[in-house]
């Protein structure tokens, strides 16, 4: 398994702001994914990580919205740019420690975004 | 596409009862196939899981899941719920050849004392 911490936990913004959530792994992975819940809702895949290439976004998401940075193996950073209400969701990062044998991920705890 | 469904928004049980939280999938392929539980304010926690061999999957906190391939169902169950085991439970499929989960819409979870 592994540990994931994300900060901040949550957060009021202003809409036009931009918020950089960090998430933190207690152990080397490759794989990181980003994923948005939005309230009531399932969660839906933002992005994929991998340290040392570009990050690889689901239909429906861009770069230059979500800009998502893995300088290494244990952390990764996703920001949310030019806020609007309809940003106001839980994000999650989860890592898959194990590789193709453990096929699980992990989730860290969560950041809980509200933009007024 | 591979999907996975959850026909049920909210699943109330009294405590002490046996409890069954519905999931059907469609995929193309073997199926790998998860579930989560998602406690207020925290992220998934992961319960259990089935890539292959028997059918009946053992997790955490005595959960257990039945894989049916007739059926295309992975249900979720425990003998006996607490009310500690209220809260949102997930159904996940990995997507075929990469780690892309596909969830389903969630079930709530509801044990009542």
């Amino acid at each position: 398994s592994a540990v994931i911490s994300q900060k901040p936990s949550r957060d009021i913004c202003q809409r036009g702001t931009s918020l950089t959530i960090q998430c933190q792994v207690d152990s080397q992975v490759t794989m990181m994914f980003w994923y948005r819940q939005q309230p009531g809702q399932s969660l839906t895949l933002i992005a994929t990580a991998n340290q040392g290439s570009e990050a690889t976004y689901e239909s429906g998401f861009v770069i230059d919205k979500f800009p998502i940075s893995r300088p290494n193996l244990t952390f990764s950073t996703l920001t949310v740019s030019n806020m609007s209400p309809e940003d106001s969701s839980i994000y999650l990062c989860s890592v898959a420690p194990g590789g193709d044998s453990s096929y699980e991920q992990y989730f860290g705890p969560g950041t809980r975004l509200t933009v007024t | 596409a591979q999907s996975v469904a959850q026909p049920e928004d909210q699943v109330n049980v009294a405590e002490g009862n046996p409890l069954t939280v519905k999931c059907t999938y469609s995929v193309s392929g073997n199926p790998y196939l998860f579930w989560y539980v998602q406690y207020p304010n925290r992220g998934l926690q992961f319960l259990l899981k089935y890539i292959t061999g028997d059918n009946l999957v053992k997790g955490s906190y005595g959960f257990e899941a039945e894989f049916n391939k007739s059926q295309t169902s992975f249900h979720l169950k425990k003998p006996s719920a607490l009310v500690s085991d209220s809260a949102l439970y997930f159904c996940a499929v990995r997507d075929t050849g990469t780690y892309k989960y596909i969830f389903g819409t969630g079930t709530r979870l509801k044990v009542l004392a």
